[in-house]
């Protein structure tokens, strides 16, 4: 079945450092993968993707991720981090064979990044 | 821009209610969806349409129908609401392709009481 894990219900980091948001995800074929970030009180909005070709991808706001296939894993990552950046971030899964063209996003629980100045 | 525009920001219905939440893209696109965000459960897919008059339960149907009388509107419809239907409701829309992103609306917090 499909799923996607982010094993961080929180994640705190001081400005101007490094962060990182984990996600894990399990699925039968080959995956697009995706981040959405949603700060309070609105919807979700879109930060990058996955789909295919170099691991690493480079998104909306300074974000970055890395696919890497052998661990499953598709996390995201900032090499500074702002205060601006404090919000509840979500991991997305597609599996394509399952998904068949309708569109469907298999979600995380959410992390929330707290970054403090 | 993509937009999608849910009806409401907030509402409060009543017990027994029938309940109507709207949502609305511009951008042409075929599949649309409706989700429900809970603390610590993230989104979870309620119904989803492919396309006009078509529709597909997702994972937690029970409660809820839904209508797509045409392409650009989908509306979740709460048959009799019931204090555990209290969450945020996401309304989404995205092209038929799966390497797609899907688009949200800015949510509609529904308090039942």
């Amino acid at each position: 079945a499909q799923s996607v894990a982010q094993p961080e219900d929180q994640v705190n980091v001081a400005e101007g450092n490094p962060l990182t948001v984990k996600c894990t995800y399990s699925v039968s074929g080959n995956p697009y993968l995706f981040w959405y970030v949603q700060y309070p009180n609105r919807g979700l909005q879109f930060l990058l993707k996955y789909i295919t070709g170099d691991n690493l991808v480079k998104g909306s706001y300074g974000f970055e991720a890395e696919f890497n296939k052998s661990q499953t894993s598709f996390h995201l990552k900032k090499p500074s981090a702002l205060v601006s950046d404090s919000a509840l971030y979500f991991c997305a899964v597609r599996d394509p064979i399952i998904s068949s063209n309708t569109g469907k996003l298999i979600f995380g629980q959410g992390t929330t990044l707290q970054v403090k100045p | 821009d993509v937009k999608v525009t849910q009806s409401s920001r907030y509402l409060v219905k009543r017990t027994g209610e029938k309940v109507f939440l709207e949502c609305v893209q511009d951008m042409d696109h075929e599949n649309m969806f409706w989700y429900r965000q809970d603390p610590g459960l993230g989104l979870r897919l309620i119904y989803f349409s492919y396309d006009v008059k078509m529709k597909e339960k997702g994972d937690i149907p029970e409660g809820y129908s839904v209508s797509r009388e045409k392409k650009e509107r989908f509306s979740l419809i709460l048959e009799s609401a019931s204090t555990n239907q209290t969450s945020m409701y996401l309304c989404a829309s995205s092209l038929t392709r799966d390497s797609a992103e899907a688009f949200f609306g800015q949510g509609t917090r529904l308090t039942v009481v």
